[in-house]
């Protein structure tokens, strides 16, 4: 069973700058099957990345994805108001699917 | 456009037995590779990943909660039912439905809150 661990648990940054989130398997995802999502309050879930580094359609250039193997991470380039939320990252290379604990976007 | 509803009770007494509907339309739950798949969230924590089932009728469980859980479809009514036992105060939760390609969960039901109370 694949455990993700996600880091920082709490971003703290402002509009404008770089935000990295981190996000580590216990074990190699298979075929880098590694998707990231975002989450608002009151809403579901949005995907933002899957295959570790492809972009949902409508996502915006500035999230990007990369990693592989164990070590993943979601980049967004500059941050605007409506990215502050809570990401999560999931493997579904082998199942269960787990997600991670989540990553904390706040206004600093 | 796909779309996605949870349907069922918003509140079970401990011990009973959860049903929850996703029904969905925009694909077909038989078309080759396509999964719907349920994740609960409990209130101010995490997501967790329960349970999917495919195109095929291939079903994959959560470990942890595969003693308690079923996962069905109906292709003709375009629903996907999970089945949750002997409920406990820790399932409170808000429980969505998604759709996706090989398990990724690319498009999200609104979610449902289930409380669980005497």
């Amino acid at each position: 069973e694949v455990v993700l661990t996600q880091s920082p648990g709490t971003l703290s940054l402002s509009p404008g700058e770089r935000a990295t989130l981190s996000c580590r398997a216990s074990q190699s995802v298979n075929s880098n099957f590694l998707a990231w999502y975002q989450q608002k309050p009151g809403q579901a879930p949005r995907l933002l990345v899957s295959g570790a580094s492809s972009r949902a359609t409508g996502i915006p250039g500035r999230f990007s994805g990369s990693g592989s193997g164990t070590d993943f991470t979601l980049t967004i380039s500059r941050l605007e108001p409506e990215d502050f939320a809570v990401y999560y990252c999931q493997q579904y290379g082998s199942p269960p699917y787990a997600f991670g604990q989540g990553t904390k976007l706040e206004i600093k | 456009q796909i779309t996605l509803k949870e349907s069922g009770p918003t509140l079970v007494k401990p011990t009973q037995t959860l049903t929850l509907t996703c029904t969905f339309s925009g694909f077909s739950l038989t078309t080759s590779g396509v999964g719907v798949g349920w994740i609960r969230q409990p209130p101010g924590k995490a997501l967790e990943w329960l349970a999917l089932i495919y195109w095929d009728g291939d079903k994959r469980y959560s470990p942890s909660l595969k003693s308690r859980l079923a996962i069905a479809k109906d292709t003709s009514k375009n629903q996907v039912v999970l089945t949750l036992i002997n409920m406990d105060p820790v399932d409170t939760a808000t429980y969505y439905c998604a759709h996706g390609d090989r398990g990724v969960a690319a498009n999200w039901g609104q979610g449902t809150l289930v409380t669980v109370s005497s």
